[in-house]
Parts: structure tokens; C-alpha cells; sequence
């Protein structure tokens, strides 16, 4: 089993639907990502968690909201989604600490969750 | 502004032959690099990181480079394999939770 894990993995969805992505994780790691990719754009932050009551916005958090409802669960909300939300969303994992914890302060990326918008 | 730059959008090199991956960047408060390789329909995987005290991290085939001077990071395989056609992302860290991403390089290994 994926020690992230993203659910949906594809929605096809229309304008001004709610909208919710899950992610989960075993790594026992206190900080969890989300990012978007778009073509040409690489990945984006959107939202960043450094444990259920420390929240932070990213660079593109405008039109999404998070909730951290554990240590291992942080969902991306779009509360009304539209068309140039399409993108693929990823969520990552990471440890606190000078190095990341792990010693070469790395993320941990889930597989991705592919969203179109109509 | 893009903090981070990749300028070259693929790269195309013969099986066996050197490939090198360059990555740019602008803030010089960037503590650590790292880079990731992608396979389509799969999430970004660490391939190597270095610290911005060091200026040479090899693992394998895989050898990474920063020239702080110059804010310039290089990443290369060598030998190439087939296997190793996926993009490739360079990402810089700011404090210890910031990551911003380059906007990725296509490598395609030739057999």
C-alpha cells in the first residue's frame, strides 16, 4: 500500500461544484502539502500543515480551502469549482526539523488526483 | 517571479551517454536542493538533495552540483538508461518547510 494516498485519482466535475481531494498517510510525518501541477507551470503550492492546528496558505491558495481533521488526513476543498481549477493535485508529506528529519529533507509525494472541470 | 527556473523544457540523449539537467534559481535563502524524477500517472520520487554547504552530492549514477556563486544547480546521469526517461523536477527549500518547484525538464533516453 502507497504510504500517501490520494482519493479520487480522476473527477470530472462542472462549474460551481464543491469539490473535496483526500489525502492520507502512514509515514507518521506532522507536515503535509498540497500542490498543483499545470503544464509548464511545475508544481504550485496551494496549502501547507504543520499539525492539525497550524495551517498555512501557499502561493495559489485563492478559490481552495484545507482541513487537517488528523495527524495523517488533510483534504483540498474547492467550493465551487471552475474550469481553470483542471490541473493534476498532489499531495506530499514531510518531517519537521532542521533536515527535514529524514536527513535529506525530502517530500513524499502521492500519486496524484487528476481533476477536470467543465 | 519564478524563484526557481528550468529553462530547458526536454532534453534528448543516446542511451550510455552523459545527461545533464540544469535548474536555476533566484534566493539565495534557499538552505537545500533536491531533485525528483516523474513517470506519467505517478507522483514525483526523490532522486537526490544536496545542502547549500556542499557543492557536490553523487548517489550512483546520479550526481548533483551547486555552484552557489552563480545560483546554479546541475544534476547528471551517467550512464543514461532508457529507464531513466521521465520529467525531472529541481526543487529549493526556504526554512524547513518551503519547497518551491522548477517547472520540470523532459528527458528522453534513446536505446
Amino acid at each position: 500500500d502507497a504510504d500517501v494516498t490520494q482519493t479520487p485519482r480522476n473527477r470530472i466535475t462542472k462549474t460551481g461544484k464543491r469539490i473535496m481531494l483526500e489525502c492520507s498517510q502512514t509515514k507518521g510525518h506532522d507536515r503535509m502539502y498540497w500542490y498543483r501541477q499545470d503544464p509548464g507551470l511545475g508544481l504550485r503550492l496551494i496549502y501547507y500543515s504543520f499539525d492539525v492546528k497550524d495551517i498555512n496558505k501557499g502561493e495559489i491558495s485563492d478559490g481552495y480551502s484545507v482541513s487537517r481533521q488528523a495527524q495523517a488526513k488533510f483534504s483540498l476543498s474547492l467550493e465551487s469549482a471552475i474550469p481553470n481549477q483542471t490541473a493534476l493535485y498532489f499531495c506530499a508529506t514531510g518531517r519537521g526539523g532542521l533536515a527535514g528529519g529524514s536527513g535529506t529533507g525530502e517530500l513524499f509525494f502521492g500519486e496524484g488526483s487528476r481533476l477536470t472541470v467543465l | 517571479d519564478q524563484q526557481v527556473k528550468q529553462n530547458s523544457p526536454s532534453l534528448s540523449v543516446q542511451e550510455g551517454r552523459i545527461s545533464i539537467l540544469n535548474c536555476d534559481y533566484t534566493n539565495s535563502m534557499f538552505d537545500y536542493f533536491l531533485w525528483y524524477k516523474k513517470y506519467p500517472a505517478e507522483g514525483p520520487t526523490f532522486l537526490i538533495s544536496i545542502s547549500s554547504i556542499k557543492d557536490k552530492n553523487e548517489d550512483g549514477r546520479f550526481t548533483v552540483f551547486l555552484n552557489k556563486s552563480a545560483k546554479h544547480l546541475s544534476l547528471h546521469i551517467v550512464p543514461s538508461q532508457p529507464g531513466d526517461s521521465a520529467v525531472y523536477f529541481c526543487a529549493a527549500r526556504e526554512g524547513t518547510y518551503k519547497y518551491i518547484f522548477g517547472t520540470g525538464t523532459r528527458l528522453k533516453v534513446l536505446a
